[in-house]
């Protein structure tokens, strides 16, 4: 079984400041992780995924994960927020084979000038 | 290229009647999947297809059934509608599963009165 713990269901920040959403995930064998955001009213697109090779991923929009197998984590990190990066967003897990995506609840990300 | 296609945008249905969603993909792409989203709950997975001619069932597969006559459409049917299905209806698609990333749609909203 697999499944996501997305820690926090609202943050907030100051424009420039970090971003730091939280992922936890739980899988029995090595997991493949992605990172979605979701516009208001729009559908899912993908920031970035990990698929085992480099445990540090850079995504668009200046976002990256790191990938922490003894952690069992995969926080979404962005150095300097930007308005426009108000959006809700959703961290998944799969582990390969014919398994399907499992979601988080999803964080909802407020920037405040 | 489109993308992945969903029709209608909207829709307002009375308790007990029937609609068919329609999700479209012009990738190529095997699988296809159908979720819904609820305040707090994230995605969840109602029925998904790995190919055409085959569907099974997700998560909360209960009072929804699909088609998939054609490789590039995935048809989602409520035959007696409820207002527990009131709630936004994404279609996404992907060449695999495991590793591929999936390509969602814009949404469809629906409200059961």
């Amino acid at each position: 079984a697999q499944s996501v713990t997305q820690l926090g269901s609202h943050v907030s920040v100051s424009e420039g400041a970090l971003v730091l959403l939280r992922c936890n995930y739980s899988s029995s064998v090595p997991p493949y992780l992605f990172w979605y955001v979701q516009y208001p009213n729009q559908g899912l697109q993908l920031l970035l995924k990990y698929t085992s090779a480099a445990t540090l991923v850079k995504g668009i929009n200046g976002f990256e994960a790191e990938f922490k197998k003894s952690e069992t984590s995969f926080h979404l990190t962005k150095p300097s927020a930007h308005m426009s990066d108000a959006a809700e967003y959703f961290c998944a897990v799969s582990t390969g084979g014919g398994n399907k995506l499992t979601f988080g609840t999803g964080t909802q990300l407020k920037v405040e000038l | 290229n489109a993308g992945v296609t969903q029709t209608p945008k909207f829709r307002v249905l009375k308790t007990g009647q029937s609609m068919t969603l329609l999700c479209a993909q012009d990738m190529n792409h095997e699988y296809m999947y159908w979720y819904r989203q609820d305040p707090g709950m994230g995605l969840r997975l109602i029925h998904y297809s790995v190919g055409e001619g085959t569907t099974a069932k997700g998560e909360v597969p209960d009072g929804y059934n699909v088609s998939r006559l054609k490789k590039q459409n995935f048809l989602l049917g409520l035959e007696s509608a409820a207002p527990s299905q009131t709630s936004v209806y994404f279609c996404a698609s992907s060449y695999l599963a495991g590793a591929y990333e999936q390509y969602f749609g814009p949404g469809t909203r629906l409200t059961v009165t």
